[in-house]
């Protein structure tokens, strides 16, 4: 699976977007960018996934480049709650193979009042 | 409950004992993966289970590592001999099907830490 490169830290002011950037340049054209979080002391989160097209849910939008290069996840307005890691996963789609996911050490979000 | 649960959520053993982790995946998923989590480190996979059998376990750090999932639902990770390297998180996450939308769901972790 294609690597992934996230900053370590960034910090967001409550009620702002949060735009989390992701560098994937080595993504093959099968493979899929996902993102999870992690609150602190908790499993990590399933958040969005997309393979080519932007796509927008109840959580968040993600962005991907025109040549996937590098995507951002976008928290349109930031509360307290969203402060967490986030990882910026990138993998095939193998139907039967298993969802072996490969987590980096994430960007570390801090929402601030 | 409707998530995924993990017993213990704590375990301090000594160094050399033996340890058992479980885990009980949310209902009716027939996947079910372990990943272990170092501190200030993301998840690492360790096994993956497609109903009872272990489909890939190419995570397993050495043979003192095992899981089993007997009867497709509950399983545990197994450690012998544990060392002092073997204190992490260990996250059991489950998914209805072998890939399904990619959402894996997690538990909150059993924390080991080996005297």
């Amino acid at each position: 699976d294609a690597k992934t490169t996230q900053p370590p830290s960034m910090d967001c002011a409550e009620g702002r977007a949060a735009n989390l950037p992701c560098n994937h340049s080595t993504i093959s054209g099968n493979e899929y960018v996902y993102w999870y979080r992690q609150i602190h002391s908790q499993g990590p989160q399933y958040i969005i996934h997309g393979l080519k097209n932007n796509e927008t849910n109840e959580m968040a939008s993600l962005i991907i480049t025109e040549d996937r290069k590098s995507s951002t996840l976008i928290l349109p307005h930031a509360t307290l709650r969203d402060t967490a890691v986030y990882y910026c996963i990138v993998r095939v789609e193998v139907t039967g193979g298993g969802n072996k996911l490969t987590f980096g050490t994430g960007t570390q979000l801090k929402v601030e009042l | 409950g409707a998530g995924v649960s993990q017993t213990p959520s704590n375990k301090v053993t000594e160094k050399g004992k033996y340890v058992e982790l479980r885990c009980d995946p949310i209902s009716g998923h027939t996947a079910l993966y372990w990943y272990r989590q170092s501190l200030g480190q993301g998840p690492e996979f360790l096994i993956y289970f497609q109903g009872t059998g272990a489909a890939d376990d190419s995570g397993l750090p050495n043979d003192r590592f095992f899981a089993v999932r007997p009867e497709g639902s509950v399983s545990t990770l197994k450690i012998q001999r544990t060392e002092r390297g073997d204190s992490a998180v260990y996250l059991c996450a489950s998914s209805p099907q072998s890939f399904d939308t990619g959402e894996l769901f997690f538990g909150e972790g059993s924390r080991l830490t080996v005297l």
